[in-house]
């Protein structure tokens, strides 16, 4: 089955404690990206990779880190994670990126940072 | 500022009558634009799309019309179902696809 897989699902952490929230899709898709989804503020784009170690900042970037070493995974690194940064997390892939190609989201990590 | 709104948080319709959902944005760059659907505890889901080259799109049930003069476009469902109650966000894209921005969703609730 064609999907985007996160892990994990849930994810409680103290202030501080680096913590990395994988990501793979077996579609081949070349673009990658990782989303924040907050009340009010829709899904705001993290950082993006349009393919293997490329990769480029969203509109929100500041905390996190990633990395593209093989095509088919994109983890979301937080080094030092915040209360700011609880939020649900989405990873998402489409074939190419380019224009008229739509995303594929992953089912979500919900993160508590304490 | 939001470069994508939708100024209805929330909207309620009688099953079987038709749900208009709105959205606006303010970056004339951006050429492609796309609904996407959210139940709870899952991921989004693509609905329907549009170029800026069209004015409507077509897909069953779902329609979405486009202003591009007044930088405004609408998701039409009719007739709506239960089974469509859930978030809709709306999200455009300029010409090379690298960054999607999405509005703050609407929660449509379609009532039997």
């Amino acid at each position: 089955e064609a999907q985007v897989t996160q892990n994990p699902r849930y994810l409680i952490t103290v202030t501080g404690k680096k913590l990395t929230v994988t990501c793979s899709q077996n579609m081949n898709h070349e673009y990658m990206s990782w989303y924040r989804q907050d009340p009010g503020l829709g899904l705001r784009q993290i950082y993006y990779s349009m393919n293997v170690e490329v990769t480029d900042k969203g509109d929100v970037p500041e905390g996190y880190k990633v990395s593209r070493k093989e095509k088919r995974n994109f983890p979301l690194i937080l080094e030092s994670p915040s209360p700011n940064q609880t939020s649900l997390y989405f990873c998402a892939s489409s074939p190419q990126g380019a224009f008229n190609e739509k995303l594929f989201f992953g089912s979500g990590t919900q993160l508590s940072v304490l | 500022d939001q470069q994508v709104k939708q100024n209805s948080p929330s909207l309620s319709v009688q099953e079987g009558r038709i749900s208009i959902l709105n959205c606006d944005y303010t970056n004339s760059m951006f050429d492609y634009f796309l609904w996407y659907k959210k139940y709870p505890a899952e991921g989004p889901t693509f609905l329907i799309s549009i170029s800026s080259i069209k004015d409507k799109n077509e897909d069953g049930r779902f329609t979405v019309f486009l202003n591009k003069s007044a930088k405004h476009l609408s998701l039409h469902i009719v007739p709506s179902q239960p089974g469509d109650s859930a978030v809709y966000f709306c999200a455009a894209t300029d010409n090379y696809g690298q960054n999607f921005v999405f509005g703050p969703g609407t929660r449509l609730s379609v009532l039997p």
